[in-house]
């Protein structure tokens, strides 16, 4: 079964609007979380990532929190533009090689 | 140049047929994956080789075999094609450093797999 969870399924905010996405994983001893985005046609790209010994990371307009106690962490999105249109993934590492990921998120920024 | 390519990028064949979907990465790292996204999006990870030797082996039907001639390239062949194997595949790799958390996959654009 799915290691990682991700909610909501999809999203649709208004252009200017913040979005934000969560993720809960089940194994405490994931130590790596990070986001991808994935537009059409393209493979998924990593966005921004975060290690379990931080609790929050900023670029510029997105953020990602995480709560390694409650096992959730989440991905912000401020300001957003039509061109932040995508699926968005969130994983989580289980071992030195094994990622999981979410369901994905469909984004969708009206202008 | 591209990072991680793949090829073909459509593929489209009959039920029972055998095909093969090549992967190459040019940015040396020591580890490669294989992915199905299905339908609805959802990304699941299928093999995992390291420096050529497979390290995460998922519930796939042994239909599916991966080979890896070297740590560069890995491939996925399918046999005996099914309704169900359709969907986009997607390979990627990483340069896993231990005692390091980070693992930042690169991934193709995709191999999508239609069976008829």
């Amino acid at each position: 079964g799915e290691n990682v969870e991700q909610h909501p399924s999809t999203l649709s905010v208004q252009e200017g609007d913040s979005a934000v996405i969560k993720c809960t994983y089940s194994d405490s001893a994931s130590n790596y979380f990070p986001w991808y985005k994935q537009e059409l046609g393209k493979g998924p790209q990593l966005i921004i990532d975060i290690r379990s010994n931080v609790g929050e990371k900023k670029d510029q307009r997105i953020a990602v929190t995480l709560n390694k106690t409650a096992k959730h962490f989440s991905l912000h999105i401020t300001e957003t533009q039509p061109e932040d249109s995508a699926v968005y993934f969130c994983a989580a590492k289980l071992g030195r090689n094994d990622m999981r990921f979410g369901a994905g998120t469909r984004l969708t920024v009206k202008p | 140049d591209t990072a991680v390519s793949q090829t073909p990028k459509y593929l489209v064949t009959q039920m029972g047929n055998d095909k093969s979907i090549k992967c190459e990465q040019n940015l040396g790292h020591d580890t490669m994956y294989w992915y199905k996204q299905d339908s609805k999006k959802f990304l699941k990870i299928m093999f995992s080789y390291n420096n050529k030797e497979l390290i995460i082996n998922e519930t796939v039907p042994n239909r599916f075999s991966p080979k890896s001639p070297d740590k560069a390239h890995l491939n996925l062949h399918i046999n005996s094609l099914e309704l169900g194997d359709s969907a986009v595949y997607f390979c990627a790799s990483s340069q896993v450093y231990s005692g390091l958390a980070k693992n930042i996959q690169y991934f193709g654009a995709g191999t999508r797999l239609s069976v008829l």
